[in-house]
């Protein structure tokens, strides 16, 4: 079954506390990118990824990191988290315009 | 400044009637607009699409229509059944290949 997984689906963690969501799909997309959604605001773009070894910034980088050193995998880091990054993040991929996303990951940092 | 506006948070409608959903945008070089949906607990997923050269796109129950004059699309579910209930995003794609997304309009369909 073609589909985007990520992991852990609910993370609480504290202020400072690096910590790693993973993202990987299975349909040989070479985009990738991470958004975060927050009420009011939609979807927002964190970074994204054309290609193996190519990550590029979004609109909400700050505070945040990728990589992408295999085509499957597109990790999502947070080196020192801080409270205004609570929020339900998003990992997709696509090889056209549609994008196929993941179910989420519940983010609380207290 | 949002590019993708949904001015709209929530639409409620009776099932069996039309729904409409309005996405207003301000960049003219977009050159495709996508709808998603997204159920409470799941990732969004794609809906329907149009590109920038069209101005209608129908597949089954939904249509979407492009006014580029007025940098408007809106989609219409008609008629609308209780399963449609859920978050509607609209997006555009620039030239980048980036999608910009709306807030969201969250629709529910009352038996």
């Amino acid at each position: 079954e073609a589909q985007v997984t990520q992991n852990p689906r609910y993370l609480i963690t504290v202020t400072g506390k690096k910590l790693t969501v993973t993202c990987s799909q299975n349909m040989n997309h070479e985009y990738m990118s991470w958004y975060r959604q927050d009420p009011g605001l939609g979807l927002r773009q964190i970074y994204y990824s054309m290609n193996v070894e190519v990550t590029d910034k979004g609109d909400v980088p700050e505070g945040y990191k990728v990589s992408r050193k295999e085509k499957r995998n597109f990790p999502l880091i947070l080196e020192s988290p801080s409270p205004n990054q609570t929020s339900l993040y998003f990992c997709a991929s696509a090889s056209s315009a549609e994008q196929y996303f993941g179910p989420g990951t519940r983010l609380t940092v207290t | 400044d949002q590019q993708v506006k949904q001015n709209s948070p929530s639409l409620s409608v009776q099932e069996g009637r039309i729904s409409i959903l309005n996405c207003d945008y301000t960049n003219s070089m977009f050159d495709y607009f996508l709808w998603y949906k997204k159920y409470p607990a799941e990732g969004p997923t794609f809906l329907i699409s149009i590109s920038s050269i069209k101005d209608k796109n129908e597949d089954g129950r939904f249509t979407v229509f492009l006014n580029k004059s007025a940098k408007h699309l809106s989609l219409h579910i008609v008629p609308s059944q209780p399963g449609d209930s859920a978050v509607y995003f609209c997006a555009a794609k620039d030239n980048t290949g980036k999608l910009i997304f709306g807030q969201g309009t969250t629709l529910q369909v009352k038996p």
